[in-house]
């Protein structure tokens, strides 16, 4: 299927447990975003990429780690994770250009829960 | 430092009503003015976006007024819809740089 998925679509781990979420785009977008969303706070930048093996933090980068090998997937990993990481996880991702005026196409959410 | 602010951070709106959702932005080199919608279970998706060469702009009932002077821009939803509750972002960016900013959301219901 064209677009951008998520996987899983909810998690529920346990506190010190490395955790994955991955993303897939089928469009061969250069730039691709991972962003939390938390009531009271919007939705928050962790980490970017403008192209495989090319990456950069966010807002809240802390306690994640990410890569892009492949232009078409971005894993967000959280290596540790804590109760403040319980969040709903978006990717999203773009064309690139020199203008940027781009759309961001966002992925459905994974919805991940430390316990 | 939140540099898009968003008001309000709710809003109920009878249908046939007009929603108006504010922004105001800080960073003058700011060039790209998007709003989001979500609903809920989803992720956001692009409504409609501004330039600030503009002082408005509309989509069917969707327009985005825009004053650079002020820092702020809106958007307004004429006869609201009870299709249109979800949630709704504003954004800014600029220049070349990827990133955008957005607002912490406004949770809009319009009943019916």
């Amino acid at each position: 299927d064209a677009g951008i998925t998520q996987s899983p679509r909810y998690k529920i781990t346990e506190t010190g447990r490395q955790v994955t979420l991955m993303c897939h785009q089928t469009w061969s977008h250069s730039y691709m975003f991972w962003y939390r969303q938390d009531l009271g706070h919007g939705l928050r930048l962790i980490y970017y990429s403008a192209a495989a093996d090319i990456t950069d933090k966010g807002e809240v980068p802390d306690g994640y780690v990410v890569s892009r090998s492949k232009t078409e997937n971005f894993p967000l990993t959280l290596e540790s994770a804590t109760r403040s990481q319980t969040s709903v996880y978006f990717c999203a991702s773009s064309e690139t250009g020199v203008s940027s005026y781009n759309e961001q196409f966002f992925g459905p959410g994974t919805r991940l829960t430390v316990l | 430092q939140q540099q898009v602010k968003q008001s309000p951070q709710s809003l109920i709106v009878q249908k046939g009503g007009i929603s108006i959702i504010n922004c105001a932005y800080e960073n003058t080199a700011f060039d790209y003015f998007p709003w989001y919608q979500q609903f809920p279970g989803k992720g956001p998706a692009l409504l409609i976006a501004i330039r600030p060469d503009v002082s408005e702009k509309k989509e069917g009932r969707f327009t985005i007024s825009f004053n650079k002077s002020a820092k702020q821009f809106s958007l307004h939803i004429m006869d609201s819809q009870p299709g249109d509750s979800a949630t709704y972002f504003c954004a800014a960016k600029y220049g070349g740089y990827s990133t955008l900013t957005f607002g912490k959301g406004t949770m809009l219901l319009v009943s019916p």
